[in-house]
């Protein structure tokens, strides 16, 4: 059963800290994607990366936010220093597409809070 | 500004009855989907629409594109309590000279026994 798979599930850290949160894309899926969801905001694109290059990060914080793919089977999104604002679920989602429509597909997410 | 309104954004119903989801555009899509959330879970895919007057139906769910009019609506029909949840639209917008897939803020359903 593929699936997108999203590690820590939940993450209580201290402001000021560094949080690193890790997503293993469907095997084959060449697209991948980064969002925030919160109550105020909704669901935010932060990044999302084709064949593991960054394609756009332009909703991400780029003084604090970083994320990379070091390989085809991790996708990594670290908050460094992290701020009680960041707090939200964090949702990765993985494709297959080449073009506009890519169908994409969720992980359970990271529910983050900084205290 | 949101580029993706959903309307309403929340909705109690009886079960038994329809409902309509609707999903507009400030911008030409290129594609729509639908997705489904369940609180704390994550996003499960419903329908994925690429042409104007494009129908899909899945279940007692049916989602039809109206290109012209850049907007979507999801149909509900005979609703029971396990249609409860988050109903979110996401489309691909070209922004920036890139392509996005963004979403809406949802639709809370709820669906009384």
């Amino acid at each position: 059963d593929a699936r997108v798979t999203q590690t820590p599930r939940h993450k209580v850290t201290e402001m000021g800290q560094e949080v690193t949160m890790r997503c293993q894309p469907i095997l084959g899926h060449n697209t991948v994607f980064w969002y925030r969801q919160t109550m105020m905001q909704g669901l935010e694109l932060l990044a999302y990366f084709r064949n593991r290059a960054p394609l756009d990060d332009s909703g991400m914080p780029k003084d604090r936010f970083s994320a990379e793919m070091p390989d085809a089977t991790l996708a990594t999104l670290k908050i460094q220093p992290s701020e009680p604002r960041d707090s939200a679920v964090y949702f990765c989602a993985s494709g297959h597409g080449t073009g506009a429509n890519t169908e994409a597909f969720f992980g359970q997410g990271t529910r983050l809070t900084v205290v | 500004s949101q580029e993706l309104e959903q309307s309403p954004q929340s909705l109690i119903v009886q079960e038994g009855k329809n409902l309509t989801i609707n999903c507009t555009s400030s911008k030409t899509l290129y594609g729509l989907y639908w997705y489904k959330q369940k609180y704390g879970e994550g996003l499960i895919f419903l329908m994925m629409l690429q042409k104007g007057g494009e129908e899909k139906s899945h279940e007692k769910i049916t989602a039809k594109l109206d290109e012209k009019k850049q907007q979507s609506s999801l149909h509900i029909t005979a609703s029971q309590p396990s249609h409860a949840g988050i109903y979110l639209c996401g489309a691909v917008l070209a922004q920036g000279g890139s392509e996005k897939l963004v979403f809406g803020k949802g639709t809370k359903l709820t669906v009384n026994p």
